[in-house]
């Protein structure tokens, strides 16, 4: 079975903190996608990658930027974190339809 | 841009009710749709993917219509169960865009 797992399932961070959100594929996909939610908002894109090295800005890409060193993984980063970025983010892999870990939730305080 | 839309925002049942959750989508162009359940806190999981030229597609006590034409999609649940309690999302999926996913229907069933 297809599988996108999520390093953590719960993170509390400081204000300020450099966070890495780790997301690794096992089905040989090349497209990746990060996304957060939040109530009332819906999901919306933060960046995805079509191939390794490769990423492209999604609706709200401020404040984060991403790495795909290799094909199966993709890492979000929070450069510097601050309490808006309170969130539940997801991430997904795409061939014809989506398939998505089971998500991060990140608490800034 | 496609825009997606969810009808009701939330239902609330008893159990072993047929019930039908509706998605609306602006832009009749695309090529797969696909229907999610999501449980509180957790992520995604896809239900159906139905392809553009498909009318329906069908798991178990699900089913999934498309009217492409007219920018709809059905998800029908057959003899609902208090373990079918979720938030169910379409997303229509449109050549050379990326997915866009409805904001869900929040469906409560009752033992």
């Amino acid at each position: 079975d297809v599988k996108v797992t999520q390093s953590s399932r719960y993170l509390v961070k400081r204000t300020g903190e450099k966070v890495f959100l780790e997301c690794v594929q096992d089905m040989d996909h090349e497209n990746m996608f990060w996304y957060r939610q939040d109530p009332g908002l819906g999901l919306r894109l933060i960046y995805f990658s079509y191939d390794v090295k490769m990423k492209e800005k999604g609706d709200i890409p401020e404040g984060y930027s991403v790495s795909r060193e290799k094909k199966e993984r993709f890492s979000l980063i929070l450069e510097s974190a601050s309490t808006n970025q309170t969130s539940m983010y997801l991430c997904a892999t795409a061939n014809y339809g989506y398939t998505f870990g089971s998500g991060t939730r990140l608490t800034v305080v | 841009k496609q825009e997606v839309t969810q009808i009701p925002a939330a239902l609330s049942v008893p159990e072993g009710e047929n019930l039908v959750l509706n998605c609306s989508f602006t832009d009749s162009a695309i090529y797969n749709l696909q229907w999610f359940r999501q449980d509180p806190g957790k992520g995604l999981t896809s239900l159906l993917l139905i392809q553009s030229s498909q009318r329906e597609q069908t798991s178990g006590r699900l089913n999934a219509s498309l009217d492409k034409s007219s920018g709809r999609s059905t998800l029908y649940i057959a003899a609902s169960q208090p373990g079918d309690s979720a938030t169910y999302l379409c997303a229509p999926n449109n050549y050379g865009q990326n997915f866009v996913f409805g904001p869900g229907t929040r469906l409560s069933v009752l033992p």
